[in-house]
């Protein structure tokens, strides 16, 4: 079956660089793309980007100037880069197998395997 | 202020339906699909409905979706105690070109 595990710090001092680690197994690089979605304390879900393993990653441009993802196809895993990070980053951070399709007009995207979550902390 | 708009909380009785609206505009729900998602406390998310109605294999008849103009849908029918989770929905978004979530629904079974 499909798993994915993030790992990486839970603790993470303001202004220095977050670093996560999907480690992905039962599933094909080249039939899935791969996202990073994160939750913030007591709220909802927020859309961090998405990547194919043949590279050229979309990201929330809210995040974008911050953001980075990358894909080891050799180790099956899939990190995300947070730079100058604050206590609004603290959060649970999900890495998720991701569907997506686009008819020319319409674009689906669904998450449809998700890891467990890690709680990174932002604090000093 | 999440760019899908959700109600906050929604209860019913075991065995009984009930429905969770998902509100957006033209740049999202009113172009693009929907999927649903249920967080149970504690727990990833997990998906229940894709591409406005498909459920994925495992996921009960109960479930279901729908899209109307810039709405979207989850109906959730018999009831029980376990359906008790927050549920999300989230389409793609043009005009941000972002995938969007809904601020989240939590339902209760009374």
């Amino acid at each position: 079956q499909v798993q994915l595990q993030e790992s990486g710090p839970g603790l993470v001092r303001p202004s220095e660089t977050l670093t996560l680690t999907c480690t992905v197994s039962g599933v094909s690089f080249s039939i899935t793309y791969l996202s990073w979605v994160r939750q913030l304390p007591g709220k909802g879900l927020e859309w961090i980007g998405y990547m194919y393993y043949t590279g050229n990653p979309t990201y929330n441009p809210s995040l974008k100037s911050r953001v980075t993802l990358s894909i080891d196809t050799s180790e099956s895993q899939f990190s995300l880069k947070l730079n100058s990070v604050t206590a609004a980053d603290t959060a649970v951070y999900y890495c998720a197998t991701t569907g997506l399709s686009s008819t020319g007009y319409s674009t689906d995207i669904s998450f449809n395997h998700w890891g467990q979550g890690l709680l990174v902390a932002v604090s000093s | 202020q999440s760019v899908l708009t959700q109600p906050p909380s929604v209860s019913a009785a075991p065995g009984q339906k009930v429905a969770i609206s998902c509100s957006g505009n033209s740049s999202n729900i009113g172009k693009h699909y929907v999927s649903w998602y249920q967080q149970l406390p504690g727990t990833a998310p997990k998906l229940h409905i894709y591409e406005n109605y498909k459920r994925p294999s495992g996921i009960p008849g109960r479930f279901s979706g729908s899209k109307s103009g810039t709405s979207a849908t989850l109906g959730v029918t018999g009831l029980q105690t376990g359906d008790e989770a927050e549920y999300y929905c989230v389409s793609w978004d043009s005009s941000l070109s972002a995938a969007v979530f809904g601020g989240g629904t939590k339902l209760t079974v009374l």
